[in-house]
Protein backbone atom coordinates (compact mmCIF):
# COMPACT_ATOMS: atom_id res chain seq x y z
CA UNK A 1 0.00 0.00 0.00
CA UNK A 2 1.35 3.51 -0.65
CA UNK A 3 2.26 6.08 1.97
CA UNK A 4 0.77 9.57 2.28
CA UNK A 5 1.94 11.69 -0.02
CA UNK A 6 2.53 15.32 0.26
CA UNK A 7 2.99 17.87 -2.78
CA UNK A 8 5.22 19.62 -3.65
CA UNK A 9 7.89 18.90 -0.68
CA UNK A 10 9.44 22.27 -0.77
CA UNK A 11 7.90 25.73 -1.33
CA UNK A 12 9.43 29.51 -1.49
CA UNK A 13 6.83 32.05 -1.38
CA UNK A 14 7.02 35.87 -0.30
CA UNK A 15 5.08 37.56 1.96
CA UNK A 16 1.63 38.12 1.12
CA UNK A 17 1.04 35.75 -1.19
CA UNK A 18 -1.10 32.44 -0.76
CA UNK A 19 -0.25 28.76 -1.00
CA UNK A 20 -1.72 25.74 -1.48
CA UNK A 21 -0.53 22.17 -0.30
CA UNK A 22 -1.95 18.96 -1.40
CA UNK A 23 -1.81 15.62 0.51
CA UNK A 24 -3.45 12.36 -0.70
CA UNK A 25 -3.88 10.07 2.28
CA UNK A 26 -3.05 5.84 2.59
CA UNK A 27 -6.00 4.47 -0.01
CA UNK A 28 -9.08 3.19 1.92
CA UNK A 29 -8.49 6.13 4.98
CA UNK A 30 -10.86 8.73 5.20
CA UNK A 31 -9.58 11.00 8.09
CA UNK A 32 -6.99 13.82 7.21
CA UNK A 33 -5.28 15.88 10.07
CA UNK A 34 -2.56 19.12 9.35
CA UNK A 35 0.01 19.68 11.56
CA UNK A 36 2.18 22.78 11.47
CA UNK A 37 5.98 21.75 12.77
CA UNK A 38 8.18 24.44 13.94
CA UNK A 39 11.89 24.14 15.96
CA UNK A 40 10.51 25.93 19.06
CA UNK A 41 6.39 24.74 18.74
CA UNK A 42 6.80 21.12 17.80
CA UNK A 43 3.66 20.03 15.64
CA UNK A 44 0.91 21.99 16.33
CA UNK A 45 -2.71 20.97 15.13
CA UNK A 46 -4.27 22.73 12.31
CA UNK A 47 -7.66 20.83 11.67
CA UNK A 48 -8.87 17.65 10.56
CA UNK A 49 -10.92 16.59 8.06
CA UNK A 50 -13.32 13.10 7.55
CA UNK A 51 -15.91 12.82 4.40
CA UNK A 52 -15.21 16.32 3.21
CA UNK A 53 -16.31 17.42 6.88
CA UNK A 54 -13.80 19.50 9.27
CA UNK A 55 -14.13 17.26 12.31
CA UNK A 56 -11.54 19.61 14.41
CA UNK A 57 -9.84 22.67 14.34
CA UNK A 58 -6.88 23.92 16.04
CA UNK A 59 -6.17 27.20 17.18
CA UNK A 60 -4.58 28.92 13.93
CA UNK A 61 -6.02 32.02 12.23
CA UNK A 62 -8.94 31.99 9.43
CA UNK A 63 -5.26 32.59 7.03
CA UNK A 64 -5.46 28.82 7.31
CA UNK A 65 -7.73 27.12 5.98
CA UNK A 66 -8.36 23.44 4.36
CA UNK A 67 -11.17 21.14 2.07
CA UNK A 68 -11.31 17.36 1.44
CA UNK A 69 -12.55 15.87 -1.71
CA UNK A 70 -14.96 12.93 -2.19
CA UNK A 71 -11.36 10.43 -2.82
CA UNK A 72 -10.13 11.62 0.70
CA UNK A 73 -7.21 13.65 -0.83
CA UNK A 74 -7.32 17.29 1.12
CA UNK A 75 -5.60 20.48 0.45
CA UNK A 76 -5.11 23.66 2.76
CA UNK A 77 -4.64 26.95 1.97
CA UNK A 78 -2.49 29.86 3.72
CA UNK A 79 -3.40 33.40 2.47
CA UNK A 80 -1.54 36.52 3.33
CA UNK A 81 2.14 34.74 4.21
CA UNK A 82 3.32 35.88 7.02
CA UNK A 83 7.28 35.11 7.92
CA UNK A 84 6.04 33.02 10.82
CA UNK A 85 3.91 30.80 8.08
CA UNK A 86 8.03 29.38 7.30
CA UNK A 87 7.37 25.53 8.62
CA UNK A 88 7.08 22.16 7.95
CA UNK A 89 3.45 20.86 7.22
CA UNK A 90 2.72 17.71 8.07
CA UNK A 91 -0.15 16.06 6.95
CA UNK A 92 -1.71 12.68 8.45
CA UNK A 93 -4.05 10.30 7.61
CA UNK A 94 -6.00 7.50 9.33
CA UNK A 95 -9.08 5.11 9.20
CA UNK A 96 -11.49 6.99 11.37
CA UNK A 97 -10.35 8.87 14.15
CA UNK A 98 -13.60 8.94 16.03
CA UNK A 99 -12.04 4.73 17.40
CA UNK A 100 -9.62 4.79 19.95
CA UNK A 101 -7.15 2.69 18.69
CA UNK A 102 -7.00 4.84 15.46
CA UNK A 103 -3.44 5.84 14.44
CA UNK A 104 -2.31 8.32 12.14
CA UNK A 105 0.31 7.98 9.12
CA UNK A 106 2.48 11.01 8.07
CA UNK A 107 3.36 11.86 4.66
CA UNK A 108 6.90 13.16 4.52
CA UNK A 109 5.67 17.23 4.55
CA UNK A 110 5.51 20.40 2.93
CA UNK A 111 8.87 22.68 4.02
CA UNK A 112 7.65 26.23 2.71
CA UNK A 113 9.55 29.10 3.24
CA UNK A 114 7.95 32.51 3.44
CA UNK A 115 11.08 35.24 2.04
CA UNK B 1 -6.62 22.54 27.32
CA UNK B 2 -3.99 20.11 26.66
CA UNK B 3 -0.35 20.58 28.42
CA UNK B 4 2.40 17.82 27.13
CA UNK B 5 5.99 17.74 28.55
CA UNK B 6 8.68 16.13 27.44
CA UNK B 7 12.47 17.11 28.08
CA UNK B 8 13.75 18.61 25.30
CA UNK B 9 17.06 16.32 24.87
CA UNK B 10 18.79 13.52 26.35
CA UNK B 11 22.08 11.86 25.55
CA UNK B 12 22.73 7.78 25.86
CA UNK B 13 25.62 5.54 25.00
CA UNK B 14 25.11 2.91 22.41
CA UNK B 15 24.44 -0.62 23.91
CA UNK B 16 22.73 1.04 27.20
CA UNK B 17 19.07 1.74 27.69
CA UNK B 18 17.30 5.12 27.88
CA UNK B 19 13.89 6.30 29.57
CA UNK B 20 12.02 9.23 27.81
CA UNK B 21 9.40 10.63 29.80
CA UNK B 22 6.15 12.56 28.93
CA UNK B 23 3.30 14.05 31.56
CA UNK B 24 0.32 14.91 30.18
CA UNK B 25 -2.60 16.98 31.27
CA UNK B 26 -5.81 17.34 29.12
CA UNK B 27 -9.52 18.02 29.37
CA UNK B 28 -10.60 14.14 28.08
CA UNK B 29 -8.39 11.11 27.68
CA UNK B 30 -8.44 8.25 24.45
CA UNK B 31 -4.93 7.34 24.24
CA UNK B 32 -1.27 8.07 24.60
CA UNK B 33 1.16 7.61 21.44
CA UNK B 34 4.67 7.30 20.86
CA UNK B 35 6.38 8.71 17.11
CA UNK B 36 9.89 8.78 16.41
CA UNK B 37 10.78 11.50 14.00
CA UNK B 38 14.42 11.12 12.46
CA UNK B 39 15.77 14.60 10.92
CA UNK B 40 13.88 15.40 8.44
CA UNK B 41 11.82 13.25 8.24
CA UNK B 42 8.14 11.90 8.85
CA UNK B 43 7.20 11.03 12.22
CA UNK B 44 6.22 7.45 12.47
CA UNK B 45 3.99 5.63 14.84
CA UNK B 46 6.04 3.50 17.93
CA UNK B 47 3.19 2.51 20.07
CA UNK B 48 -0.23 3.23 21.64
CA UNK B 49 -1.63 3.24 25.07
CA UNK B 50 -4.79 3.55 26.64
CA UNK B 51 -5.12 1.20 29.58
CA UNK B 52 -2.65 1.41 32.50
CA UNK B 53 0.89 -0.65 32.29
CA UNK B 54 3.40 -1.74 30.17
CA UNK B 55 3.31 -2.40 26.38
CA UNK B 56 6.53 -4.19 24.73
CA UNK B 57 7.18 -4.75 21.30
CA UNK B 58 11.07 -5.53 20.68
CA UNK B 59 13.31 -3.21 21.83
CA UNK B 60 10.56 -0.50 22.13
CA UNK B 61 8.00 -0.42 25.75
CA UNK B 62 5.78 2.11 26.52
CA UNK B 63 4.01 2.65 29.88
CA UNK B 64 1.13 4.29 31.09
CA UNK B 65 -0.77 5.39 34.15
CA UNK B 66 -3.34 7.48 33.81
CA UNK B 67 -3.73 8.49 37.48
CA UNK B 68 -0.45 9.76 37.08
CA UNK B 69 -0.75 12.01 34.02
CA UNK B 70 2.41 9.95 32.81
CA UNK B 71 4.02 8.07 30.31
CA UNK B 72 7.54 6.68 29.54
CA UNK B 73 9.35 5.10 25.83
CA UNK B 74 11.88 2.69 27.05
CA UNK B 75 14.36 2.13 24.71
CA UNK B 76 16.86 -1.21 25.13
CA UNK B 77 19.98 -2.00 23.69
CA UNK B 78 20.61 1.14 22.13
CA UNK B 79 21.51 2.01 18.63
CA UNK B 80 23.13 4.41 17.02
CA UNK B 81 20.02 4.70 14.04
CA UNK B 82 17.80 5.38 17.40
CA UNK B 83 18.92 8.89 17.62
CA UNK B 84 15.60 11.24 16.82
CA UNK B 85 12.77 13.19 18.01
CA UNK B 86 10.84 11.27 20.20
CA UNK B 87 7.53 12.63 20.33
CA UNK B 88 4.27 12.04 22.76
CA UNK B 89 1.14 12.61 21.66
CA UNK B 90 -2.07 12.31 23.53
CA UNK B 91 -5.68 11.88 21.94
CA UNK B 92 -7.79 14.14 23.93
CA UNK B 93 -11.59 15.19 24.33
CA UNK B 94 -13.58 15.42 20.81
CA UNK B 95 -10.78 12.96 19.89
CA UNK B 96 -7.94 15.89 19.13
CA UNK B 97 -4.58 14.25 18.85
CA UNK B 98 -2.34 16.90 20.78
CA UNK B 99 1.68 16.32 20.57
CA UNK B 100 4.23 17.31 22.91
CA UNK B 101 7.44 19.34 21.67
CA UNK B 102 9.29 15.43 21.39
CA UNK B 103 12.65 14.91 22.99
CA UNK B 104 15.76 14.73 20.82
CA UNK B 105 18.09 11.64 21.79
CA UNK B 106 21.83 11.51 20.70
CA UNK B 107 23.51 7.97 20.56
CA UNK B 108 27.16 7.68 21.41
CA UNK B 109 29.29 5.18 20.92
Amino acid sequence: KAGVTQTPRYLIKTRGQQVTLSCSPISGHRSVSWYQQTPGQGLQFLFEYFSETQRNKGNFPGRFSGRQFSNSRSEMNVSTLELGDSALYLCASSLDSLANTDTQYFGPGTRLTVL
Amino acid sequence: GQNIDQPTEMTATEGAIVQINCTYQTSGFNGLFWYQQHAGEAPTFLSYNVLDGLEEKGRFSSFLSRSKGYSYLLLKELQMKDSASYLCAVRGGYQKVTFGTGTKLQVIP
